[in-house]
């Protein structure tokens, strides 16, 4: 059973481009979760998808959107790429019913902006 | 949700029992307490989640007290491969509905020969 993965494993683009990482979730799960962590600090929540729609946003701007599939796999896409977005960018999957805060995260996404 | 504070960083030595602390001050009724662990250049991955008294898997045990204020996360036995940041969430849990984790620093865990 394949976990959660994440493609591509590493990326460099310039400032002002655009970005687009995906995710597949684990079997069985339908919700999707994406998270960007900077050097050193935790993993801080972007958005959330279920059903095809985004179901909750962190405080993220809007050049951060995404997208959710019917086979549950998932994109985030980023546009006009400041270096600040220079980070690892994890996808976590879940089941919505589970009633459980346990969340299975892919090996993440390391975007460098320059 | 609710504030957590731990420790930035704790060392230990191989085969020792290490005890995390959490502090959780304003932790609500329906809030349950989540440990996760984290690689480098890899996901967080769940580690043990409890509501009250003490809950034990095959990793780890968790800790609570009465109050519900802190928590402890204890790792009998550590070997050097439990080096890793580990991070104390509290989230309430409700089928159904968007659960997003909310992460702080975490705790650096450097366990030495």
């Amino acid at each position: 059973d394949a976990g959660v993965t994440q493609s591509p494993t590493h990326l460099i683009k310039t400032r002002g481009q655009q970005v687009t990482l995906r995710c597949s979730p684990k079997s069985g799960h339908d919700t999707v979760s994406w998270y960007q962590q900077a050097l050193g600090q935790g993993p801080q929540f972007i958005f959330q998808y279920y059903e095809e729609e985004e179901r909750q946003r962190g405080n993220f701007p809007d050049r951060f959107s995404g997208h959710q599939f019917p086979n549950y796999s998932s994109e985030l896409n980023v546009n006009a790429l400041l270096l600040g977005d220079s980070a690892l960018y994890l996808c976590a999957s879940s089941l919505d019913r589970g009633g459980y805060n346990e969340q299975f995260f892919g090996p993440g996404t390391r975007l460098t902006v320059l | 949700l609710a504030k957590t504070t731990q420790p930035i960083s704790m060392d230990s030595y191989e085969g020792q029992e290490v005890n995390i602390t959490c502090s959780h001050n304003n932790i609500a009724t329906n809030d349950y307490i989540t440990w996760y662990q984290q690689f480098p250049s890899q996901g967080p991955r769940f580690i043990i989640q409890g509501y009250k008294t003490k809950v034990t898997n095959e990793v780890a045990s968790l800790f609570i007290p009465a109050d519900r204020k802190s928590s402890t996360l204890s790792l009998p036995r550590v070997s050097l491969s439990d080096t890793a940041v580990y991070y104390c969430l509290v989230a309430p849990i409700s089928s159904g509905s968007a659960r997003q984790l909310t992460f702080g620093s975490g705790t650096q865990l450097t366990v030495l020969p």
